[in-house]
């Protein structure tokens, strides 16, 4: 079974560029959430997709903004970089149940804005 | 608000010894999920475990056991015998039930370094 899958790896952007990160969630999941981890404030949640509506949002400036398709398949877009949005995005998916979820992680994006 | 906190920044340990990762939460919920990551460098987040607040047993699997204890807030991660490959950072973090939603509050993480 393919875990969740994150394109691209690895980027580079300059500041005030924008850009879209991937995420494919396992198979059968219909939610997915995004995370922001960065060294000095760890990992961050930044959003959550479920039945491309999106149903949970982190204290995150309106620069970023997401989306889920009909499959599932998410993307996530950041306006006007800015220095400290270099991080490791990470793309998580769960199953719901009525008796929690099993999140899962991808690899993650690797943002580094010079 | 939920917290978690990991006060072990960084453990160093020789291949071989039993090391035991420390969680202490905080939530108002009654009933929630805690959770354990591992993260090596590539970067991806491996899930361990997951375990719901109505259910303390405790659990082993393989070399790893942990250990969930409601009365003190924690949710401690031992691993036994400790081998070159489980050096990594490890995440605990907490989900409130907040119906399907799929939202997690993480720890710092514990930077686990066992050498030979």
């Amino acid at each position: 079974k393919a875990g969740v899958t994150q394109t691209p790896r690895y980027l580079i952007k300059t500041r005030g560029q924008q850009v879209t990160l991937s995420c494919s969630p396992i198979s059968g999941h219909r939610s997915v959430s995004w995370y922001q981890q960065t060294p000095g404030q760890g990992l961050q949640f930044l959003f959550e997709y479920f039945s491309e509506t999106q149903r949970n949002k982190g204290n995150f400036p309106g620069r970023f903004s997401g989306r889920q398709f009909s499959n599932s398949r998410s993307e996530m877009n950041v306006s006007t970089l800015e220095l400290g949005d270099s991080a490791l995005y990470l793309c998580a998916s769960s199953l719901p149940t009525d008796s929690g979820n099993t999140i899962y992680f991808g690899e993650g994006s690797w943002l580094t804005v010079v | 608000a939920q917290k978690v906190t990991q006060a072990q920044t960084e453990i160093s340990v020789v291949e071989k010894e039993d090391v035991t990762l420390d969680c202490v939460y905080e939530t108002r919920d009654t009933t929630y999920y805690l959770f354990w990551y591992k993260q090596p460098p590539s970067g991806e987040l491996v899930f361990l475990i997951r375990r719901n607040s109505f259910d303390e047993q405790n659990e082993i699997s393989g070399r790893y056991s942990w250990n969930f204890q409601k009365s003190t807030s924690s949710f401690n991660f031992t691993i036994t015998a400790s081998q070159v490959v489980d050096s990594a950072v490890y995440f605990c973090a907490l989900s409130e039930n907040t119906g399907t939603a799929s939202k997690l509050t993480f720890g710092t993480g514990t930077r686990l370094q066992v050498t030979l």
